[in-house]
């Protein structure tokens, strides 16, 4: 959506990390998800920030200023299977969801 | 599997057909919802139900019809489409409140429809 600005497309190699970064704007943040979406399956929870700081989950991890309007999903160990999009979204007061354009991650061996 | 299911999977129309896509979710959940996704764009939000109740019609042509006869059930009805409405249609649930309070949404695998 317009308020949310993730770069379209990232390419790595197996065994990397690679951070995707993600910006907004909103006058009501809730909180920000981050979900994957592989091409032509539905997208699935990563991830869930409210407050400042890092997530952990696995080789996942999630990260939010608030202050700074920013977020960033960190992937290490990276796989084959991690090629998929990544879908910045954005939990605003009084409306519903809204998503970014996604991030096309290249997983190459 | 995401408890969210969808059928049919593809379907392709032309444009004076009607059909319909139906969503059925197994998650004991309250809200449903339809989204578009065309190609290089945003999910687009096009209903919200929440208790069986329409909150939110994000100014979809009324050529999509949806209806909700349950918490469990979400169809998108369809007529007359034009070649742009092309795209895939994804329904998604939630446990259900207002959109936009900390609901982690649950997404079916999505309907790949083209018009012709």
């Amino acid at each position: 959506g317009q308020n949310i600005d993730q770069p379209t497309e990232m390419t790595a190699t197996e065994g990397a990390i690679v951070q995707i970064n993600c910006t907004y704007q909103t006058s009501g943040f809730n909180g920000l998800f981050w979900y994957q979406q592989h091409a032509g399956e539905a997208p699935t929870f990563l991830s869930y920030n409210v407050l400042d700081g890092l997530e952990e989950k696995g080789r996942f991890s999630s990260f939010l200023s608030r202050s700074k309007g920013y977020s960033y999903l960190l992937l290490k160990e990276l796989q084959m299977k991690d090629s998929a999009s990544y879908l910045c979204v954005l939990n605003q007061a009084g409306t519903a969801l809204i998503f970014g354009k996604g991030t096309t991650l290249s997983v190459s061996s | 599997e995401t408890g969210v299911t969808q059928t049919p999977r593809h379907l392709v129309m032309g444009m004076t057909n009607k059909k319909s896509l139906k969503c059925e979710q197994h998650l004991g959940h309250n809200a449903m919802y339809w989204y578009k996704q065309s190609a290089k764009k945003p999910l687009e939000l096009m209903f919200v139900y929440n208790f069986k109740e329409q909150t939110e019609n994000n100014s979809v042509p009324s050529r999509f019809s949806p209806e909700c006869p349950n918490s469990s059930h979400l169809f998108l009805h369809l007529h007359t489409l034009q070649p742009e409405d092309s795209a895939l249609y994804l329904c998604a649930s939630s446990q259900g409140g207002t959109p936009g309070l900390t609901e982690t949404q649950y997404f079916g695998p999505g309907t790949r429809l083209l018009v012709l």
